[in-house]
């Protein structure tokens, strides 16, 4: 069936490390890819997608590149910021609409 | 920009009792969803709905579950007789189509506690 993996939390960082979380998937048929982002006390906001084998999306200085070949979409950021601590969720979503979660990534950014 | 609005922001209900988490999708979309997150686990789809009816369901989603779009503006999940275990945070999301490409949108969710 169809599901996502990504890196245990919680991560934690000083600002302005750079950033990277490990996410992979396993799906039939040719997958959209989503990163959401749940800041404290709020709800699920789109950080960016990916349609199609070797897209890159961006957003608020992160990216993720759709990799086929290993079945990735790692987020990452150059430089953190203490206002990135939240929880990172990696998603599919396959022909179908509905989306496919992984457990999210805790990250915290110490000043 | 508009939202996903859901009310109420915490709900506490007795086991056995039932309870209706209501939600306002954005005006121009027309795909309608319910995930939950119990605490500590992850995000998992509930069901989805257009032209007022139900288009995917989960096995989590039994005859405990309804949904309903009671009007233009609302679209509700009800739970009839609510057990321990459904305590959790629930979202609701709308798209402006099934696209697997179109983002959801999702609200600010409901925590449901069941003593």
């Amino acid at each position: 069936g169809n599901s996502v993996t990504q890196m245990e939390g919680p991560v934690t960082l000083s600002e302005e490390a750079f950033l990277t979380i490990n996410c992979t998937y396993t799906a039939t048929g040719y997958p959209s890819l989503f990163w959401y982002v749940q800041y404290p006390g709020e709800g699920l906001q789109l950080l960016l997608k990916a349609t199609k084998a070797d897209d890159k999306g961006s957003n608020k200085g992160f990216e993720a590149t759709y990799r086929k070949e290993t079945t990735s979409f790692h987020l990452e950021k150059g430089s953190v910021q203490v206002s990135d601590s939240a929880v990172y969720f990696c998603a599919l979503s396959v022909l179908d609409d509905k989306i496919i979660f992984g457990k999210g990534t805790r990250l915290h950014i110490l000043p | 920009e508009p939202e996903v609005t859901q009310t109420p922001s915490h709900q506490v209900t007795q086991m056995g009792q039932e309870v209706i988490l209501r939600c306002v999708p954005i005006s121009n979309h027309l795909y309608f969803y319910w995930y939950r997150q119990i605490l500590g686990q992850k995000v998992e789809f509930l069901v989805s709905f257009y032209n007022n009816e139900i288009s995917e369901k989960s096995e989590i989603f039994d005859d405990q579950f309804s949904v309903e779009r009671p009007d233009g503006s609302n679209f509700t999940l009800k739970i009839r007789s609510t057990k321990l275990e459904d305590s959790a945070m629930y979202f609701c999301a709308s798209s402006t189509d099934g696209n697997s490409n179109q983002p959801q949108h999702f609200g600010d969710g409901t925590r449901l506690s069941i003593l």
